[in-house]
This record gives C-alpha cells, structure tokens and sequence, in this order.
C-alpha cells in the first residue's frame, strides 16, 4: 500500500537560520509531488509540485525552494527563515486518476 | 481563475444532527476532492468525485457538474466529527482549496 512519510512534526526555528522538510513516498513510482502550507487562520496554498526527478514548478514567490533528489523524495528548503515562513506544512503525492494522499504535516514556528 | 467557495465557515450541531457542507467553483473541473483535517492539522482525504454521488458509512458526497457545486453531508453527526472540512476542485494535477468549514458537534 501507498504511504507518505513526512517529518519533522513540529520544529521551531530561529529568523535567520536554514530549513529542510522531508517528505518520502512508499508504494508507488513516478508520483507527482506537492508542498503546500496552511497560514494561521488561512486555507492551504500550494507551493511546489513535481511531476519527476529533478522537475520542480513554483506556484508562488516565496523564500523556500524544492528539491526533488530521488523519485519518491521531496524536500522542502530555506537558506534563511522569515517569520512570515511560520505555519503548517503539507506534503502530498496523486497519481493520475487517483486521489491525493497527505502526509501529517509539519507545523513550524520561525522566531 | 478557479476559485472555491464553501459554506458555512462556521457550524455547531448537536449529536445525531444531519449536517450538510457545500462547496462551489467557478471553472470546469476533473474531479472534486472532500478532506478531513484534524485539530492537530492532519489531513484526510474523504472522497473524490467527477460526478454523481459517493457514500462511506455516515458520510456521503455529491456533485453538480452543470451548476458547479458539491455537498458533504454527515448523518447522525458525532462528537468525532468535529474537524475542518476542506473541498478542493481538481484541475490536471493541481488542488485549489476552499478555506473550510470548521464543524463542532456536541453531545
């Protein structure tokens, strides 16, 4: 069966300091990847999505970026954290046809 | 530009209480997803559907694809139900989401 491993769960950081989310998918092949965040209060916005090795799309300008180093791996980065980078992070995976499947999140708190 | 609209933001009900959630978009979609998110923010994925009606246990989904609108409903609400409801329309591959309804039941 298809699982999303995502991690860590809840991670404070300082204003200034690196970030790296990982996100990992077991069962399938070839899936197509999302990062989306969920700000205090607001609804979920997608920030990348990959439909393979290497592919990276940016919905919105941001201060992260995405790497997708291996087929079922995902990470989400930042060289220096804002506050405005606080909230509820999301990795996602679907497949053609098929529902999308979510991790459990991991809730960051830049201070 | 697609945009989702749900309805209401807000809901309390009382054990045992039919609940329905409704969800509209403005563009042509593929499918229309129903999530579950959790007071500690995970996300479950609820049903998926381009048309018709889908059922699993007390809940069940429905779409209008002509007047663009989908509805989640809850019989015999539960205090375990309380959570966010997210619809989200499906375009190629992409998500857009609705901002939820946060739904309360209490006993």
């Amino acid at each position: 069966s298809q699982t999303i491993h995502q991690w860590p769960a809840t991670l404070v950081q300082p204003v200034g300091s690196p970030l790296s989310l990982e996100c990992t998918v077991e069962g399938t092949s070839n899936p197509n990847l999302y990062w989306y965040r969920q700000a205090a209060g607001r609804g979920l916005q997608l920030l990348f999505y990959s439909v393979g090795i290497g592919q990276i799309s940016s919905e919105v300008p941001q201060n992260l970026s995405a790497s997708r180093p291996q087929d079922r791996q995902f990470i989400l980065s930042s060289k220096k954290l804002l506050l405005s980078d606080s909230g509820f992070y999301l990795c996602a995976w679907s497949e053609r046809n098929y529902g999308y499947t979510f991790g459990s999140g991991t809730r960051l708190t830049v201070v | 530009k697609n945009e989702v609209e749900q309805s209401p933001q807000n809901l309390t009900a009382q054990e045992g209480e039919f609940i329905t959630i409704n969800c509209s978009y403005s563009v042509g979609i593929s499918a229309l997803h129903w999530l579950q998110q959790h007071p500690g923010g995970g996300i479950v994925s609820l049903f998926m559907l381009s048309s018709g009606k889908k059922k699993h246990g007390r809940l069940i989904a429905t779409i209008n694809i002509q007047e663009k609108h989908s509805s989640l409903h809850i019989t015999a609400s539960h205090p375990r139900d309380s959570a966010v409801y997210i619809c989200a329309s499906r375009n190629t591959d992409k998500l857009i989401f609705g901002t939820g309804t946060r739904l309360q039941v209490f006993p």
